[in-house]
C-alpha cells in the first residue's frame, strides 16, 4: 500500500516563529487533506489539497503531487497552534485515505 | 447544526465484553469510516462504507464488526476477540465520491480493564 511519512516528528517553536512541516507520499495520489489534533482529540480539517497552493489566514499549504510531497507553512505560530498535524493521503485508484504518523508541534510562550 | 456525532465520549468495560461505539451524522453523506488512534499514532482504517447496507474492511478489522442499516449511522462493534481494545475510536464521514473531503466526529475514547 501507499507509504505516507511526515517529518518532523516533533517541533517546538518559541510564539510568533515561522514553520514548515512536510508530508511524503509513496504513490500517485488524487485527494490529500492536512488536519490539526487539538489537545482534546478532535480533528479539524485545515485543507484539503490534492494539487497547488492554498491560504487560510496564517496557515497555508502547498502539494506538488507529480514530486510527490506536500508542505504546511504556519506564520506567526500561536499557542493554540499546538497539537498534532496529520496529513492523509488517498492514492489514485484508491477508496479510501491513509493517514501519515503526525507532526507533533508545541508553541512556546 | 450539521455534523458527525459519536457517544459516549469515555467508555469503560470489562475484559471480555462486547461494546458498540455510535457514530451518526446529519450531513446527508454516503460514505462512512471507523479509525484507530493508539496514543502517540496515527489513525489507522478499521472499517468503511460507501453506501447503505455494504461496507469493506479496513487495515485492521480483525475483532470489529459494523452494520450500516441507515445513511445516517454507522455503529462499530468492539468485539471479545479484539485483543487489545483500549484506544481512541473516530468516526469520520464524506460526501462519498472520490476526490472528496473526510469531516470527523469528536471521537470515543474506550478502555477496556
Amino acid at each position: 500500500g501507499i507509504q505516507v511519512e511526515q517529518s518532523p516528528p516533533d517541533l517546538i517553536l518559541q510564539e510568533g516563529a515561522n514553520s514548515t512541516l512536510r508530508c511524503n507520499f509513496s504513490d500517485s495520489v488524487n485527494n490529500l487533506q492536512w488536519f490539526h489534533q487539538n489537545p482534546w482529540g478532535q480533528l479539524i480539517n485545515l485543507f484539503y489539497i490534492p494539487s497547488g497552493t492554498k491560504q487560510n489566514g496564517r496557515l497555508s499549504a502547498t502539494t506538488v503531487a507529480t514530486e510527490r510531497y506536500s508542505l504546511l507553512y504556519i506564520s506567526s505560530s500561536q499557542t493554540t497552534d499546538s497539537g498534532v498535524y496529520f496529513c492523509a493521503v488517498e492514492r489514485v485508484g484508491g477508496q479510501n485515505f491513509v493517514f501519515g504518523p503526525g507532526t507533533r508541534l508545541s508553541v512556546l510562550p | 447544526d450539521g455534523g458527525i456525532t459519536q457517544s459516549p465520549k469515555y467508555l469503560f468495560r470489562k475484559e471480555g465484553q462486547n461494546v458498540t461505539l455510535s457514530c451518526e451524522q446529519n450531513l446527508n453523506h454516503d460514505a462512512m469510516y471507523w479509525y484507530r488512534q493508539d496514543p502517540g499514532q496515527g489513525l489507522r482504517l478499521i472499517y468503511y462504507s460507501q453506501i447503505v447496507n455494504d461496507f469493506q474492511k479496513g487495515d485492521i478489522a480483525e475483532g470489529y464488526s459494523v452494520s450500516r442499516e441507515k445513511k445516517e449511522s454507522f455503529p462499530l462493534t468492539v468485539t471479545s476477540a479484539q485483543k487489545n481494545p483500549t484506544a481512541f475510536y473516530l468516526c469520520a464521514s464524506s460526501i462519498g465520491t472520490s476526490l472528496d473531503e473526510q469531516f470527523f466526529g469528536p471521537g470515543t475514547r474506550l478502555t477496556v480493564l
